[in-house]
């Protein structure tokens, strides 16, 4: 069974300070995709990024990026400079490469930005 | 616009009665999907489908009942046997014939209160 754990449930910050999410994965497959979305205040899902297994390459978009470490199954992400803006609940999720090819996904970790 | 629509955005009912949250997608998606939210948590899948006149029991399907007989709709019935109805509900779509990692992509949500 695939599980990912998001273990930082609330993270509080000042803005302009840097912030790392975590997120931890467990799967047999070894074809797999990682997945990090945004969800403000609304409610609506907001897709940031997507990773399949064999590319561990680091990923910078801006204020954001993204380091997978297939090592240690682990796919954090980090904001530089935060902003009000990205005050949301960010989940974590997972999806096989066959059968449902639904997501897991973490419980989340609310990041709120302090102005 | 392309996008996946879900109606209504709230949603009250009282115990007992079953209710159908719509979702419609113009994507031309092969596959569609039913997520639950509870507060504080991640989405988990309660159907899923991956053509028409096809669906599959998620992990939490007891209590809900779909159907699928047109490609952009996927309806949800919540029936009186599920225990917990009130919950955020989020639709998915995702395309199969784009091949992996089958990016799903998400509707507003309905918000169900069942007093």
């Amino acid at each position: 069974a695939q599980k990912v754990t998001q273990a930082q449930t609330e993270i509080s910050v000042v803005e302009k300070e840097d912030v790392t999410l975590d997120c931890v994965y467990e799967t047999r497959d070894t074809t797999y995709y990682l997945f990090w979305y945004k969800q403000p205040p609304s409610g609506e899902l907001v897709f940031l990024i997507r990773r399949n297994s064999f590319d561990e390459q680091n990923e910078i978009s801006g204020r954001y990026s993204w380091n997978f470490q297939k090592s240690t199954s682990s796919f954090n992400f980090t904001i530089t400079a935060s902003q009000v803006v990205d005050s949301a609940v960010y989940f974590c999720a997972l999806s096989e490469a066959m059968g449902r090819r639904a997501l897991t996904f973490g419980s989340g970790t609310r990041l709120q930005v302090q102005p | 616009d392309g996008g996946i629509t879900q109606s209504p955005k709230y949603l009250f009912r009282k115990e007992g009665q079953n209710v159908t949250l719509s979702c419609e997608q113009n994507l031309n998606h092969d596959a569609m999907y039913w997520y639950r939210q509870d507060p504080g948590q991640g989405l988990r899948l309660i159907y899923y489908s991956q053509i028409v006149n096809d669906f599959q029991k998620g992990d939490i399907a007891e209590g809900y009942s779909v159907s699928r007989e047109k490609k952009e709709s996927f309806p949800l019935t919540v029936t009186s046997a599920q225990k917990n109805p009130t919950a955020f509900y989020l639709c998915a779509s995702s395309s199969r014939q784009a091949g992996p990692p089958y990016e799903q992509y998400f509707g507003p949500g309905t918000r169900l209160t069942v007093t």
